[in-house]
């Protein structure tokens, strides 16, 4: 355990149907990265938070994507209309500023779009 | 553009030594992670390069070449427990992360 946690852990969803994602970070790290990840494949990075604002967002993110944080603390990720190509496993990372960077994972969340 | 590339699959046996290279092409470079992901669950965090040399940490140690774009993972005295994907992974410019597509380590008996 990572310190990091995500709720759900698992979601199954109907296409053109809405979903929220929560990740609770390790309380002392102001710096919150949401990535997506597909079987075989490494991590994709979809967007940034140091403390409440939004700093970098990928552009293969479309616009049915949207993420806060607000007050700095827990993030969400909400998609929208989802398709069946967004089906993966939805990771959050926390990490403290300085230092080296490391990130620590939570444990996901499996988005399966039926 | 930002690509990392690594080995899909590699395999060793229980004891043995086993180097995972990756080379990388970013637009820029902050430092470069490793992280093991066994399967099913979130990446942990292995090692971390930033200037050119060898990192060294209990069994596992971490080569970088930044002129060459390349870092290697090497893993010594395997255990099975040690199976799992290997991420390459280079922190940008900005605060981009960009992951390699992670090499799975098969260590038999």
């Amino acid at each position: 355990d990572t310190g990091v946690s995500q709720n759900p852990r698992h979601k199954i969803t109907k296409r053109g149907q809405n979903v929220t994602f929560r990740c609770d970070p390790i309380s002392e790290h102001n710096r919150l990265y949401w990535y997506r990840q597909t079987l075989g494949q490494g991590p994709e990075f979809l967007t940034y938070f140091q403390n409440e604002a939004q700093l970098e967002k990928s552009r293969l993110l479309s616009d049915r994507f949207s993420a806060e944080r607000p007050k700095g603390s827990f993030s969400t990720l909400e998609i929208q209309r989802t398709e069946q190509g967004d089906s993966a496993m939805y990771l959050c990372a926390s990490s403290l500023a300085g230092g080296t960077y490391e990130q620590y994972f939570g444990p996901g969340t499996r988005l399966t779009v039926t | 553009g930002q690509n990392i590339d690594q080995p899909t699959e590699m395999t060793a046996t229980e004891g043995a030594i086993v180097q995972i290279n990756c080379t990388y092409q970013t637009s820029g470079f902050n430092g470069l992670f490793w992280y093991q992901q066994h399967a099913g669950e979130a990446p942990t965090f292995l090692s971390y390069n930033v200037l050119d040399g060898l990192e060294e940490k209990g069994r596992f140690s971490s080569f970088l070449s930044r002129s060459k774009g390349y870092s290697y993972l090497l893993l010594k005295e395997l255990q099975m427990k040690d199976s799992a994907s290997y991420l390459c992974a280079v922190r940008d410019k900005g605060q981009n992360f960009v992951f390699g597509p992670g090499t799975r380590l098969s260590v038999l008996p």
